[in-house]
């Protein structure tokens, strides 16, 4: 079954300083891969998707992914981080067996 | 405008009563639609995968006689919380799909308060 799993619960960066989410997957053919994040009291806020187009992908408010599949990672970057990212980042999986699976996420502190 | 519509946004009721939520998706047929749960700074677990017209396939561990959920339309899915008990306080998340065509969007979530 495809899955994905979250290195790290919780990330602390510095503002302005690079912000790096680790994302890896496992499935034998590559999914589709989604970046959510989640603000405290809040619902989802889709940040980017893989879906078997460009392996670069740019989202919103800065953010993008790098689809690897000889690393079988999507890792989520931002250059510079600014206090209103801090939140809870979700990596998901929308495989071919059509389940939708989030990894447990990785709340980002952003630290003046 | 949201694309998936959940309703509804909060909902308290006493112990032993049964509570739906709808999913509906506005402006697509959505083929699949996923129900999930999640609890305080946890992530989301899904409870469910459902594809119209055919019946529901459950996670490991999702009582499908608790958790009773209905896609009789491309644009609707409902999950009945049967019986609830105070353990299945939680938020409840829905989200319709189209996998074929790239489509996935989520509802705002459901809040269950069972006293």
């Amino acid at each position: 079954a495809q899955s994905v799993t979250q290195l790290g619960s919780h990330v602390s960066v510095s503002e302005g300083a690079l912000v790096l989410l680790r994302c890896n997957y496992s499935s034998s053919v590559p999914p589709y891969l989604f970046w959510y994040v989640q603000y405290p009291n809040q619902g989802l806020q889709l940040l980017l998707k893989y879906t078997s187009a460009a392996t670069l992908v740019k989202g919103i408010n800065g953010f993008e992914a790098e689809f690897k599949k000889s690393e079988t990672s999507f890792h989520l970057t931002k250059p510079s981080a600014h206090m209103s990212d801090a939140a809870e980042y979700f990596c998901a999986v929308w495989g071919t067996g059509n389940q939708f699976y989030f990894g447990t996420g990785t709340s980002l502190t952003v630290i003046p | 405008g949201a694309v998936v519509s959940q309703h509804p946004s909060w909902v308290i009721c006493k112990s032993g009563t049964s509570v739906k939520i709808e999913c509906r998706s506005l402006d697509f047929q959505a083929t699949t639609m996923f129900w999930y749960r999640q609890f305080p700074k946890q992530s989301l677990m899904l409870m469910a995968t459902s594809n119209e017209g055919s019946k529901a396939t459950y996670e490991q561990g999702v009582e499908k006689d608790k958790f009773l959920i209905n896609h009789a339309s491309l644009t609707l899915s409902t999950l009945t919380v049967t019986s609830a008990h105070p353990e299945d306080s939680s938020f409840y998340i829905c989200s319709a799909g189209d996998r074929a065509r790239e489509k996935l969007f989520f509802g705002s979530g459901t809040q269950l308060s069972v006293l």
